[in-house]
C-alpha cells in the first residue's frame, strides 16, 4: 500500500542528546514536509523540501536539521541546541504541479519526549 | 505571506444534527487551495475536503461540504447528520504562493454527543 511512515511512534530522550526522526514516502512525491504540532495548537512547519538535494526553512527551523538525500526519504534531527524539543511531529508529502502544491498527505506522527 | 485563522477553539453537536465550522484565510496569491483535514484521537491526519479557489461551485464529500466566499475570503465547513466517529481536531488550511507551503489555523474541536 502506498503511504507514509514514520518511526517510532514514541521517542524518549535525555536532555543534550540529539535525535534523528524517519519518515519514508513510497507515494512518488516531490515535496515533503516537517512539522510540529504542541498540546492546543495547529501545526507549525519546520523545513520541507521540494526537490532531492534542496530543502528550506519554515517558521520554526531554529535547533532542527534536514536531508533529502533520496527522493522517499525526508529525516529530522532535533538536535540539542532545540530548547523545547518536546512535542508531537508530523511528517507529509505532496504532489508539486505547477505552481501550486496539491493536498497533503500525513504520516502517523512521532511522539518525541525529552527529559 | 498567508494566513489562517479559525475563531473556535471547541464546538459540539447532538448526533444527527449540523454544525458549521468556521475558518477565514488572508492571502494575496490569486492560485491558491483550502482544505478541512480531520485529526481524531490517534492524531493521524486525514484530508476531509478540498476547494480550488478559481472554482466557483462549493466542494461536496458526501456528509462534508463547505461554504467558500471568495471574496470575505472565508471558508467554512457544513457537517450534515453528525456522527460520533466525527469526534476530532479540524484544521482549515491554504496553499499558495511562491513557496507552496500549506499554513495551518489553529484548530476547532468538535465532539459529537449522543
Amino acid at each position: 500500500d502506498g503511504g507514509i511512515t514514520q518511526s517510532p511512534k514514541y521517542l524518549f530522550r535525555k536532555e543534550g542528546q540529539n535525535v534523528t526522526l524517519s519518515c519514508e514516502q513510497n507515494l512518488n512525491h516531490d515535496a515533503m514536509y516537517w512539522y510540529r504540532q504542541d498540546p492546543g495548537q495547529g501545526l507549525r512547519l519546520i523545513y520541507y523540501s521540494q526537490i532531492v538535494n534542496d530543502f528550506q526553512k519554515g517558521d520554526i527551523a531554529e535547533g532542527y536539521s534536514v536531508s533529502r538525500e533520496k527522493k522517499e526519504s525526508f529525516p529530522l534531527t532535533v538536535t540539542s541546541a532545540q530548547k523545547n524539543p518536546t512535542a508531537f511531529y508530523l511528517c507529509a508529502s505532496s504532489l508539486n504541479l505547477g505552481t501550486v502544491s496539491y493536498e497533503q498527505y500525513f504520516g502517523p506522527g512521532t511522539r518525541l519526549t525529552v527529559t | 505571506a498567508q494566513t489562517v485563522t479559525q475563531s473556535q477553539p471547541e464546538m459540539s453537536v447532538q448526533e444527527a444534527e449540523t454544525v458549521t465550522l468556521s475558518c477565514t484565510y488572508d492571502t494575496s496569491e490569486s492560485n491558491y487551495y483550502l482544505f478541512w483535514y480531520k485529526q481524531p484521537p490517534s492524531r493521524q491526519m486525514i484530508l476531509v475536503i478540498r476547494q480550488e479557489a478559481y472554482k466557483q461551485q462549493n466542494a461536496t464529500e458526501n456528509r462534508f461540504s463547505v461554504n467558500f466566499q471568495k471574496a470575505a475570503k472565508s471558508f467554512s465547513l457544513k457537517i450534515s447528520d453528525s456522527q460520533l466517529g466525527d469526534t476530532a481536531m479540524y484544521f482549515c488550511a491554504s496553499t499558495g504562493g511562491n513557496n507552496n507551503d500549506m499554513r495551518f489555523g489553529a484548530g476547532t474541536r468538535l465532539t459529537v454527543k449522543p
